[in-house]
């Protein structure tokens, strides 16, 4: 099955500075979400990205399907801004969607 | 527009019994899927439901059954719950069973003693 990595597995911020999070994938893909963990396990809805460029607010994300990787970019960090980012995806129509190990991301004050 | 709903929030049980986690999809949804995940790691694939029919099955054992219902809401049953079985179990919903957005619930936290 596809197989997804996601790089770096932990990264620690100073609360205003930016980072680039990376999943790469081992197959074409017609499915790619963003999601980001909460304390509490609820995982949030980022982007819904198979291709292209997406944009909300402080967060943008950057699919190229061609090259097989998308990339999740997180401006001017807040604390609030932390815990844990999951790449997703799925190659075909009925096939589960498989998540990566996730970003483990820390924003201190 | 009421997303995605589960219940119970926690659970505990012990080895053996068997455990009904329920899930309510979101309005306009009429695919759920089921996902188990262990602490530090992704969630993995437990099977996919759509329009009362399991469509997907994940690596997962018998002893792990689902049902969805006509408003297409659903539950995981486990039957036999061992050790192992401790994990957030998160149910996700989506218009279509194909590449459709999937959304997620809060999750259920079983824990097995």
């Amino acid at each position: 099955g596809i197989q997804v990595e996601q790089s770096p597995p932990d990264l620690i911020l100073q609360e205003g500075a930016n980072s680039t999070l990376r999943c790469n994938f081992s197959d074409s893909v017609n499915n790619l979400q963003w999601f980001h963990q909460n304390p509490w396990g609820q995982l949030i809805n980022l982007f819904y990205i198979p291709s292209g460029t997406k944009q909300n607010g402080r967060l943008s994300a950057t699919t190229v399907a061609t090259e097989r990787y998308s990339l999740l970019y997180i401006s001017s960090s807040q604390t609030t801004d932390s815990g844990v980012y999951f790449c997703a995806v799925r190659n075909s129509g009925n096939t589960p969607l498989v998540f990566g190990k996730g970003t483990r991301l820390s924003v201190i004050a | 527009e009421t997303g995605v709903t589960q219940s119970p929030t926690h659970l505990i049980k012990t080895r053996g019994q068997q455990v009904t986690l329920r899930c309510s999809s979101q309005s306009g949804h009429n695919t759920v899927s089921w996902y188990q995940q262990a602490l530090g790691q992704g969630p993995q694939f437990i099977f996919q439901y759509y329009r009362e029919e399991e469509n997907g099955r994940g690596n997962f054992p018998p002893r792990f059954s689902g049902l969805q219902f006509p408003n297409y809401s659903s539950e995981l049953n486990v039957n036999a719950l061992e050790l192992d079985d401790s994990a957030l179990y998160l149910c996700a919903s989506s218009k279509t069973s194909g590449n459709g957005e999937q959304f997620f619930g809060p999750g259920t936290r079983l824990t097995v003693l």
